[in-house]
Formats: C-alpha cells, structure tokens, sequence
C-alpha cells in the first residue's frame, strides 16, 4: 500500500496549512500523523484520522476521505515547522505503512 | 511514564550484521495486545517502517527487509532486539524503536525512542 505525500508545504505565519495523504481508497482506512523537528524523533500529532494525543493543540486537526486524508494546522506558528508523515495500517498483511514526508516552512 | 531507548553499534562494515536492542519502561511485552516496532529514517530522507514484534511472538517484517531481518524479545530484560544481515551503506541512517499502540481498526507508534544513527562504512 502506498501513501503519497507533496514533499513541500510554505504557509504564512497564522495561516492555515493543509497537508494532503493519498492512498487508493485511504478513507477505509485509519490515518495517523506524525511531526518531525530536526535532531528529534516523531511525535503523533492527530491518530486514528482526527483525534489528538494529550498536550497536542486544538490547531492541529485531520480529515479523511475517498482518497485522500488531510491534516491541518491552524494559525500556524514558527514553531510548526517541521516535517510531518503520515502512516496508516495495512490490514491485509499487518504491516505499517509511512507516507514519504511533506516539509512545512513557515514564511 | 513510557519510555524506550535504543543502543547499539554507530558504525558497522559493509556486508556485517547489525544488532540492535531496544530497552524500554512503563509497560511489560508479556501483556496481550502489545507490540514494538522499529522504523529507520536515512538521513535527510523519508520513515520506514522495519519490523514489528507482538507479546505473543507474533513477527512482522517489512517486506523489502523480510530476507534480512530477525526481531525477538526478552520481557524479563524488557528488552526487543532487531538483527539485520548483509549491512550496506544504503542502510545508513537512524534507527528507531517504538510502542505500537493500538485501536479500533488501527495501529501507530506512540511513543518513540531518541533513536541511533547507524553508519555503514568500510
């Protein structure tokens, strides 16, 4: 199964960035998302689609359907700059599966 | 609190075996339904999801790794060790470990290890 990702996303500060994950059909399945910070390992930032993990903000929020997932974050800030992936899991064969990465700049 | 920790070698050779271990805290790999996974990012580059083990011994390999790879566990050391053969430098990169969480329909990793950076290089 295979997760495509745009690998660049720029939004102003206080914008609203959208970072898209498709897959064949995804909307069947559940959509995790993680954020990366250079030197840092990944956080899960919404799981299964569009629930949020403790100490997460409200701003970060997701979306899935048809073929595509979406997470955004709302009144972006400097500090959201990062790399975000998304991953769901293969249920026909039990694996996990990571999409290639999408980089947010903040302007 | 949850943690894990991975250790290891920071530089093999072309062609040896890596070994890494993957200690943790805050949950026991005996329960049912818990699971640890290892994923590798080479630098500059994208996730990839390796291996998962289950409490119950169940294994998952990623398939383009499968031939490779050698995932096992020790709960009374709390402790899951990943083997990969034939190291190259296309596996350069840091190694992660992590607790697979799971819900209705679902898998994730949450929460993950700081990783180590794995060189491979004669």
């Amino acid at each position: 199964y295979v997760l495509t990702q745009p690998p660049s996303v720029s939004v102003a500060p206080g914008q609203t960035a959208r970072i898209t994950c498709g897959g064949n059909n995804i909307g069947s399945k559940s959509v995790h998302w993680y954020q990366q910070k250079p030197g840092q390992a990944p956080v899960v930032v919404v799981y299964d689609d569009s629930d949020r993990p403790s100490g997460i903000p409200e701003r970060f929020s997701g979306s899935n359907s048809g073929n595509a997932a979406t997470l955004t974050i709302s009144r972006v800030e400097a500090g959201d700059e990062a790399d975000y992936y998304c991953q769901v899991w293969d249920s026909s064969s039990d694996h996990r599966v990571f999409g290639g990465g999408t980089k947010l700049t903040v302007l | 609190q949850i943690t894990l920790k991975e250790s290891g070698p920071t530089l093999v050779k072309p062609t040896q075996t890596l070994t890494l271990t993957c200690t943790f805290s805050g949950f026991s790999l005996s329960t049912s339904g818990v699971g640890v996974g290892w994923i590798r990012q080479p630098p500059g580059k994208a996730l990839e999801w390796v291996a998962l083990i289950y409490w119950n011994e169940d294994k998952r390999y990623s398939p383009s790794l499968k031939s490779r790879l050698t995932i096992t566990k020790d709960p009374s050391k709390n402790q899951v060790v990943l083997t990969m053969t034939n190291m190259d430098p296309v596996d350069t990169g840091t190694y992660y470990c992590a607790l697979d969480q799971a819900t209705p329909g679902s898998y994730w990793f949450h929460p993950w290890g700081q990783g180590t950076l794995v060189t491979v290089s004669s």
